[in-house]
């Protein structure tokens, strides 16, 4: 298994610009999330889901959008990116049969938004 | 809402045990976890701790919960340059679907 996969890895945006961060996972997870990570400030939620077809809006959904019409996919979208979205970007999955929520996290998209 | 706090920095001497400390608001907490964050990657999980347990021992990790404090500690015996990153505690409330992050606390290994 590849696990939990992330592209790009590094990406430069202009103000207003629009991109897709792409998430894609082979362990047949039906729960996926999407956190950004700010320095010194941990990890705060965007978007999830626990399975497709079915997505929720975590503490920072604003200036994002997500869709999961499979399984194995998660997307995530900046339509008008903004400085503020300067971050660092996860993709997590977890087992659905899973009782202990062992999240498998992504190496992560570093954005940069000038 | 719910909250995870932690001390952000650690500095321990190589070889000593370092012990990383976290409180947590929702007594309805479920899952009590430790992530791992190296630079430049993800986050890994290092282990987790079921609320009905009062402690959970893997190698050179222990994990020690108090339930009554809302107290969560991890203790990383003989501590060696590789243990160098962000640690991160975090909990799952009963009826969430979603995990509660700390911000992180960073381990630093002294020669």
């Amino acid at each position: 298994n590849a696990g939990v996969t992330q592209t790009p890895k590094f990406r430069i945006l202009k103000i207003g610009q629009s991109m897709t961060l792409q998430c894609a996972q082979d362990m047949n997870h039906n729960y996926m999330y999407w956190y950004r990570q700010d320095p010194g400030m941990g990890l705060k939620l965007i978007y999830y889901s626990v399975g497709a077809g079915i997505t929720d809006k975590g503490e920072v959904p604003n200036g994002y959008n997500v869709s999961r019409s499979t399984t194995e996919d998660f997307p995530l979208r900046l339509e008008l990116a903004a400085p503020s979205q300067t971050s660092v970007y996860f993709c997590a999955s977890v087992p659905s049969t899973s009782g202990a929520y062992e999240q498998y996290f992504g190496p992560g998209t570093r954005l940069t938004v000038t | 809402g719910e909250d995870v706090e932690q001390s952000l920095f650690l500095s321990v001497r190589e070889g000593d045990s370092s012990v990383i400390n976290c409180t947590y608001t929702d007594s309805s907490s479920t899952y009590l976890y430790w992530y791992k964050q190296e630079p430049g990657a993800g986050l890994q999980l290092l282990t987790y701790i079921f609320s009905n347990m009062d402690m959970k021992q893997d190698q050179r990790l222990t994990v020690l919960l108090n339930k009554k404090d809302k107290h969560l500690s991890l203790r990383i015996a003989d501590t060696q340059t590789g243990d160098s990153a962000i640690y991160f505690c975090a909990s799952a409330p009963i009826q969430d679907d979603k995990i509660i992050f700390g911000k992180g606390t960073r381990l630093h290994i002294l020669p």
